[in-house]
């Protein structure tokens, strides 16, 4: 079975950029999560979706983060502009269902802002 | 209070020691309880669920407290594969995503 799959692995951009990263999740896999993990802290949830629906963005920040699951499958995650505190790993999840189930995590994309 | 606590580690233990991990949870209705295992530079994998009557998986053992919110990991005869950073994660409240500690960094050596 495929696991989650995340592109760019890495990405270098100056701040006030725009960045986007891609996920495709787990074939049959209604949620979808990405995750902000900075260096020595564990993964934050920045947003999820439910099918094509989301579920908690509460703690995505909106004035420059924005997310979509057109489809209810690939994702896309867009920061603009981005800032030097937006360096961390963007890790994508799925699972079957949500509100506790078994979570299985992409490779991540490495950013780092200049 | 975060709502996951865990020690803050580094734990630097030679082979064969045994080893434990503490954590600490805010929410008392919390349903679901991990430990997850990220590598230097990978995702996090899962290494196993807790339940409330404890479980085990070969020389790993996790243990639940609901009265005490309260989760433990306890790694016997540890192995220099075992050297990764140990998250330990909970349900926030139904339907919603999974919490995550900071996680504790495990050093094992020969």
């Amino acid at each position: 079975e495929a696991g989650v799959a995340q592109s760019p692995r890495y990405k270098i951009i100056e701040k006030r950029q725009s960045v986007a990263f891609w996920c495709n999740p787990i074939s049959g896999h209604a949620t979808l999560y990405w995750y902000q993990q900075i260096l020595g802290q564990g993964p934050k949830l920045l947003i999820q979706f439910q099918n094509n629906g989301v579920v908690d963005d509460s703690q995505l920040p909106k004035d420059r983060f924005s997310a979509e699951r057109l489809k209810g499958v690939d994702s896309t995650l867009k920061i603009q502009p981005a800032k030097l505190e937006d360096s961390a790993v963007y890790l994508c999840a799925s699972s079957l269902t949500s509100g506790g189930n078994i979570q299985y995590f992409g490779a991540g994309t490495r950013l780092s802002v200049l | 209070r975060k709502e996951v606590e865990q020690d803050p580690g580094p734990f630097n233990v030679p082979e064969g020691a045994t080893v434990a991990f503490n954590c600490t949870y805010s929410n008392s209705a919390s349903q679901s309880f991990f430990w997850y295992r990220q590598d230097c530079r990978k995702e996090p994998k899962l290494l196993m669920s807790v339940y409330s009557s404890g479980n085990e998986d070969g020389r790993f053992t996790a243990q639940l407290n609901r009265a005490s919110q309260y989760i433990s990991l306890l790694i016997r005869d540890s192995k220099l594969s075992d050297s990764a950073t140990y998250l330990c994660v909970v349900n926030g409240k139904a339907g919603t995503a999974l919490i995550f500690g900071k996680g504790t960094t495990l050093s094992v050596s020969s």
